[in-house]
């Protein structure tokens, strides 16, 4: 069955750091450019990170850029985020999905919440 | 950055009835590199409709989808009870951009 399973949510206190994975199940992921995408509660999609499928290029919306580090480990079939400095309008559910053109396969998402 | 606006922000219909969701773009989508998606509560997203007009995989055919440059259409022919959520466009032609959504409700 292909599919995206995050991890690595929870709560943390402004400031603070916490580290996202995805891993793939069903498929490999090192063909695939790869991305996280983030939804306030209540709120729409917001797109915050992409990484090529080998890793050498990544971007980033303006809103993480600096404090976020999107990475990929091919061997493990996994995609990270390492979230520094964190605020509390981070707060979201963040979810890894694959880039076809379209994302095709999304995560279920995992909860970060920022607060004191 | 293209910026996507949805209209309207919420679609209020009864099952049978037919959904038009509109997607304007802030300026042309490359080779309508837009897509739609499906979100339920508490669910991730689900990939609709790619290439403004290509259904993706196990989607009925009730779901078409129109337009280029920078007006999309999401139609949704006859709805059924599971069609009550919420839509996103995308554009994937530059980068990539979501709308703000448009929710589809129960009259």
């Amino acid at each position: 069955q292909v599919q995206l399973v995050e991890s690595g949510g929870g709560v943390v206190q402004p400031g603070r750091s916490l580290r996202l994975s995805c891993a793939a199940s069903g498929f490999t992921l090192s063909p695939y450019t790869m991305h996280w995408v983030r939804q306030a509660p209540g709120k729409g999609l917001e797109w915050v990170a992409v990484i090529s499928y080998d890793g050498s290029n990544k971007y980033y919306a303006d809103s993480v850029k600096g404090r976020f580090t999107i990475s990929r480990d091919n061997s493990k079939n996994t995609l990270y985020m390492q979230m520094n400095s964190l605020r509390p309008e981070d707060t979201a559910v963040y979810y890894c999905a694959r880039d076809v053109g379209p994302f095709d396969i999304w995560g279920q998402g995992t909860m970060v919440t920022v607060s004191s | 950055e293209i910026v996507l606006t949805q209209s309207p922000g919420t679609l209020s219909l009864s099952p049978g009835e037919r959904a038009t969701l509109s997607c304007r773009a802030s300026q042309s989508v490359s080779s309508s590199y837009l897509a739609w998606y499906q979100q339920k509560p508490g669910q991730a997203p689900r990939l609709l409709m790619y290439g403004a007009s290509s259904r993706a995989t196990g989607i009925p055919d009730r779901f078409s989808g129109s337009g280029s440059g920078t007006d999309f259409t999401l139609i949704i022919a006859r709805l059924e009870p599971e069609d009550f959520a919420v839509y996103y466009c995308q554009q994937y032609g530059s980068s990539r951009t979501f709308g703000q959504g448009t929710k589809v409700e129960i009259k």
